[in-house]
């Protein structure tokens, strides 16, 4: 079965710095996808980004980037210009090819400091 | 925008009553999920459900649940006799398939369900 990990419970930024969120995974398949997705207090979560593993370019999304190290099975998320909008849990998320039944990380609570 | 709306947000029963958790998906999506979050857990799959049947179930999605979509609008989760071990945070899902492989998902707000 696949597992996803997120080690860092919490994390605090300084606005308009950078931050990386950790993520790791286990599985024995060779074609997945992994996201990120973002929960604000309250509100739904959404997808930030998606990476396909048989893509070797990591996927960006504006400020959100991506670093995805297949054979680690590291799958990181890079925001830049980090702003106060961007507080939220965030959540690594895996799914198999034809799955749409994702496997989700514990999350990380994102904080961003005026 | 579009969006997933759930209702209710908060519900409180009595264990052994039967709860009915509604969604209602975006209008062209075709494909339906249910999850849970267990309070300091981590989000957990419950079900799939395409062409009004359930396509992929968890071990957690035993008899007490089932899924239906009644009127091609609403998407219901029935626990017909809730347990303590049930309270949570029920999010619905829905999305568009993709030609191949997993598509974006769209989540309500979340149930919260408590039982006492």
């Amino acid at each position: 079965a696949q597992t996803v990990t997120q080690s860092q419970p919490e994390m605090s930024v300084q606005e308009a710095e950078t931050v990386t969120l950790s993520c790791t995974y286990d599985t024995s398949e060779s074609d997945y996808y992994l996201f990120w997705y973002k929960q604000p207090p309250s509100r739904q979560m959404i997808l930030v980004i998606r990476q396909e593993a048989y893509k070797q370019q990591n996927a960006t999304e504006n400020r959100f980037s991506v670093n995805f190290q297949k054979a680690a099975k590291s799958f990181s998320l890079k925001i830049s210009d980090s702003q106060l909008g961007d507080a939220a849990m965030y959540f690594c998320a895996y799914d198999s090819l034809y799955g749409n039944k994702l496997v989700f990380g514990a999350g990380t609570i994102l904080r961003v400091k005026s | 925008e579009p969006e997933v709306t759930q209702t209710p947000s908060h519900q409180v029963t009595q264990m052994g009553q039967e709860v009915i958790l509604r969604c209602v998906p975006i209008s062209n999506h075709l494909y339906f999920y249910w999850y849970r979050q267990i309070l300091g857990q981590k989000v957990e799959f419950l079900v799939s459900f395409y062409n009004n049947e359930i396509s992929e179930k968890s071990e957690i999605f035993d008899d007490q649940f089932s899924v239906e979509r009644p009127d091609g609008s609403n998407f219901t989760l029935k626990i017909r006799s809730t347990k303590l071990e049930d309270s949570a945070m029920y999010f619905c899902a829905s999305s568009r398939p993709l030609t191949v492989g997993a598509g974006e998902l769209f989540f309500g707000e979340g149930s919260r369900l408590t039982v006492l």
